[in-house]
């Protein structure tokens, strides 16, 4: 199993152009999370979807879109990237919500 | 408005000794509450976890102790390894009482621990 997966791993986007991000997870769960992590923030969750088909807001929505389409798949899109949005981004899935989450290595963007 | 607190960024130990991670929360609907660990250029990983109807859970060198009262954790690391240097995050997340918390969890700002040889 490769668990949770993220692609691309780095990415250097200018102010205005857009971008999404892909999360994949091999383990049939049925919640993804997406949070973005700053210095001395911690993380904090972006959206989150508790099934194929279902999206919701997470404390830090504003500026970003999520899909999934496939209960595999969990794609967060950035529609004009702002250097506010530089940041290193986390996906996570956890089996039902109940349980813990596991975490892809992930995605670290650089809006100039 | 940080819900979830770690106050100390950095906490250094020597191997052998005991290292002791702090956590405060603010929020009383938080009943359940993780520690993940984190390497460089690495995701989270889940380490221990407490529900408020515990005190304590222990799972090998990691304990976790909650003090309901005070909304207080702590993490603590018994012996310390230099493989345990890592930054560690506390994280918390409400009831999940008629299904509404999905699971949602809120994160501290994260301590940097370094085990010296």
């Amino acid at each position: 199993n490769a668990g949770v997966t993220q692609t691309p791993k780095f990415r250097v986007l200018k102010t205005g152009q857009s971008m999404t991000l892909l999360c994949a997870q091999d383990m049939n769960h049925e919640y993804m999370y997406w949070y973005r992590q700053d210095p001395g923030m911690g993380l904090r969750l972006i959206h989150y979807s508790v099934g194929e088909g279902t999206t919701a807001k997470g404390e830090v929505p504003d500026g970003y879109n999520v899909s999934r389409l496939k209960k595999q798949n969990f794609l967060l899109g950035l529609e004009s990237a702002a250097p506010s949005q530089t940041s290193v981004y986390f996906c996570a899935s956890s089996y039902d919500g109940l349980e813990t989450q596991y975490f892809g290595p992930g995605t670290r963007l650089l809006v100039l | 408005d940080q819900q979830v607190k770690q106050n100390s960024p950095s906490l250094s130990v020597q191997e052998g000794r005991i290292s002791i991670l702090n956590c405060d929360y603010t929020n009383s609907m938080f009943d359940y509450f993780l520690w993940y660990k984190k390497y460089p250029a690495e995701g989270p990983t889940f380490l221990i976890s407490i529900s408020s109807i515990k005190d304590k859970n222990e799972d090998g060198r990691f304990t976790v102790f909650l003090n309901k009262s005070a909304k207080h954790l702590s993490l603590h690391i018994v012996p310390s390894q230099p493989g345990d240097s890592a930054v560690y995050f506390c994280a918390a997340s409400p009831s999940n009482a008629g299904g509404t918390s999905y699971g949602k969890l809120t994160f501290g700002q994260g301590t940097i621990l370094t085990v010296h040889p």
